[in-house]
């Protein structure tokens, strides 16, 4: 069975920075894409960003709200992908997600249970 | 700025049959977007129903289908149950500077 578990939320003051951790199992982690998602206490969900296999050279997209702030990368030998955050906004406040997937044709398959990051003074 | 626009919220009784639609402001939507679909209950994590338009996951239910309708992506529910009463949300590849973009979701009630 596939786990997807994010950690690392936590409550930190603007202009802040954060790391969140995915940690997989339940498949070959070095054979998929990964993407992160957020959602915004009781708002719509908000894609991320994404990063390819290492195959396909582990490229990353990311959205415009947070390109030149978020990097994600990905540790193929400890089947974890990460979410670093920095510069952190209130705007960021949301429970983030990672997702097994989600790039192009590569259907978002399996998505963890979240974790919460608050940005506030 | 693309937007990505869905019912707010839309009602059905138990047994009966309602379609979602998801529209881009970029123009008619098609397989070029691959639609995806998601579910979302309360206090849960989302969960995919459907991908690159109309193709489920193994966990998918029957009932649950996904088109293109006109210029919007659709997903039609069938012989709706209680237990479907979500949040769903579409998402659509624009490619560019915002890659992947959500609906804003509808929330489905069954009454």
């Amino acid at each position: 069975e596939v786990y997807l578990v994010e950690s690392g939320g936590d409550l930190v003051q603007p202009g802040r920075s954060l790391r969140l951790s995915c940690t997989a199992s339940g498949f070959n982690f070095v054979d998929h894409s990964m993407s992160w998602v957020r959602q915004a206490p009781g708002k719509g969900l908000q894609w991320v960003g994404f990063i390819r296999k290492n195959a396909d050279g582990a490229a990353t997209q990311y959205a415009a709200s947070v390109k030149g702030r978020f990097i994600i990368s990905r540790d193929d030998s400890k089947n974890i992908a990460y979410l670093q955050m920095s510069s952190l906004k209130s705007d960021d406040t949301a429970v983030y997600y990672c997702v097994r997937g989600g790039v192009g044709i590569t259907p978002f398959e399996d998505w963890g249970q979240g974790t919460l990051v608050t940005v506030t003074s | 700025q693309t937007v990505v626009t869905q019912e707010p919220s839309l009602t059905v009784s138990p047994g009966g049959t309602v379609t979602l639609t998801c529209a881009s402001n970029s123009g008619a939507v098609t397989s070029a977007y691959y639609p995806n679909w998601f579910q979302q209950k309360p206090g849960q994590a989302p969960r995919t129903l459907i991908y690159s338009t109309s193709n489920k996951h193994s966990w998918t239910p029957a009932r649950f289908s996904g088109s293109l309708l006109g210029d919007k992506a659709a997903l039609t529910l069938s012989n709706v149950q209680p237990e479907d009463e979500a949040d769903y949300y579409c998402l659509l590849y624009h490619g560019g500077p915002q890659v992947w973009v959500f609906g804003g979701g509808t929330k489905l009630t069954v009454l």
